[in-house]
């Protein structure tokens, strides 16, 4: 079946440091690939996304890159801030089997950012 | 524009009790998820519903539990006894179907506490 593998956190950074949070997947089929990003007290919001390999998916300085021959979606971001501090999920989205398409999280990595 | 709407945003109750969370997806959205999110699980799929039909609901884990659509902007999950173990955070979902590309939109959450 569909599974999101996503390293463990908490992962803990400087202000302006370089930041990678590591996503690979398994997928029967041709999933798009997704970065969820979730603030304390709120629900997941979309950060970006990608739907075919070798599209790149880009918002507010995250990049990440559907790469199909090592099956990852890496996220990357140049120089983070404090505001980035959250909780970062990696997901894919492919047939549901009856209707629908289903969505599989990866389990979360906590971002701490230090001023 | 709204977006995913929950209700309660807090509930603490006995156990024994029914609890009814209580979810309206954003219009024009025709698929619907349920969720539950606890530090040691995780965020687990509960059920999902297309056009107001449950798709998948092998996410529910037990009989208590049970959710419902009656209309195209109205979900309730309920749980019935509710027992301490339910404790949680509850994401309602919605998204269009049209395709695997489609994101979901959370709302905010219903933080649940059964003493």
């Amino acid at each position: 079946g569909n599974s999101v593998t996503q390293m463990e956190g908490p992962v803990t950074l400087s202000e302006e440091a370089f930041l990678t949070i590591n996503c690979t997947y398994t997928a029967t089929g041709y999933p798009s690939l997704f970065w969820y990003v979730q603030y304390p007290g709120e629900g997941l919001q979309l950060l970006l996304k990608a739907t075919k390999a070798d599209d790149k998916g880009s918002n507010k300085g995250f990049e990440a890159t559907y790469r199909k021959e090592t099956t990852s979606f890496h996220l990357e971001k140049g120089s983070v801030q404090v505001s980035d501090s959250a909780v970062y999920f990696c997901a894919l989205s492919d047939t549901g089997g009856t209707g629908g398409f289903k969505t599989i999280f990866g389990a979360g990595t906590r971002l701490f950012v230090k001023a | 524009d709204a977006g995913v709407i929950q209700s309660p945003r807090h509930e603490v109750t006995e156990m024994g009790q029914e609890v009814t969370l209580r979810c309206k997806p954003i219009s024009g959205h025709n698929s619907l998820f349920w969720y539950r999110q606890t530090m040691m699980r995780g965020l687990e799929l509960l059920i999902y519903f297309n056009n107001n039909v449950p798709i998948d609901d092998s996410g529910m884990p037990e009989d208590r539990f049970s959710a419902k659509m009656p209309n195209a902007s109205f979900s309730t999950l309920k749980i019935q006894p509710s027992e301490p173990r339910d404790s949680a955070v509850y994401f309602c979902a919605s998204s269009l179907t049209g395709g695997s590309n489609q994101p979901q939109h959370f709302g905010d959450g219903t933080r649940l506490s059964i003493l």
